[in-house]
């Protein structure tokens, strides 16, 4: 099976700075990343993925970074906005199979 | 346009009540998956169907819990005997092919309470 794990739960940071969400993902087979953003009452919603061929992609303001070698990955998100506070969360899947999510990181945008 | 379904939004139920929570895919999309969310955790994986077909059903519990998409109509999670430790929000996700790389659309989750 697949074990994906964040390594902090909670995430503060100040308007106009840069944020960095990391997660820990176990099975060495996986090759599709996506992260997903999840505000209070919805759906996940899809921000960028990565395929294990890649080691970086770029989106408006995010980038995902995978490091295959320690099987980590990470969010970052540039300049934060408060309309980016919301749960975060990494998935993972091994070629058609399902997605395997972590467990969250709760991003607190300060004003 | 609509993304995907789900209804209800809310749903309360006592205990040993049945719970039925539906899920219209996206228009064009014949994959349906279910997952449940507990508070403060991620997404667990339950089952993925496919228009009449259960695909994979490894994380659905094998008591009480049962899932179709029928040919017509929407997919159906259905819970029977509902316990405390079934609250939790249910989402669906439909994608127009099979696998995470053709792109889940996920809906906005039936949140059941078990009173």
């Amino acid at each position: 099976g697949e074990s994906v794990g964040l390594h902090l739960p909670t995430l503060s940071v100040q308007e106009g700075d840069n944020s960095i969400i990391n997660c820990a993902y176990s099975n060495s087979a996986s090759d599709y990343f996506i992260w997903y953003k999840q505000e209070s009452g919805k759906g996940p919603q899809f921000i960028i993925d990565i395929r294990s061929n890649m080691d970086k992609r770029q989106g408006q303001r995010v980038t995902v970074l995978l490091n295959k070698t320690v099987k980590h990955l990470s969010l970052q998100i540039a300049a934060t906005q408060p309309g980016d506070s919301a749960v975060y969360f990494c998935a993972v899947a091994t070629g058609a199979n399902n997605l395997f999510f972590g467990t969250g990181t709760r991003l607190t945008v300060i004003p | 346009n609509a993304g995907v379904m789900q209804n209800p939004r809310h749903l309360v139920r006592r205990r040993g009540q049945e719970a039925r929570l539906r899920c219209s895919p996206m228009k064009g999309h014949s994959h349906v998956y279910w997952y449940r969310q507990l508070p403060e955790e991620g997404l667990k994986f339950m089952v993925y169907l496919q228009k009449e077909n259960i695909i994979d059903e490894s994380g659905m519990p094998k008591e009480r819990f049962s899932a179709e998409f029928p040919k017509e109509g929407p997919s159906i999670l259905r819970i029977q005997q509902v316990v405390r430790g079934d609250s939790a929000a249910y989402f669906c996700a439909s994608s127009p092919s099979t696998g995470p790389v053709y792109g889940y659309t996920f809906g906005s989750g039936t949140r059941l309470t078990v009173v």
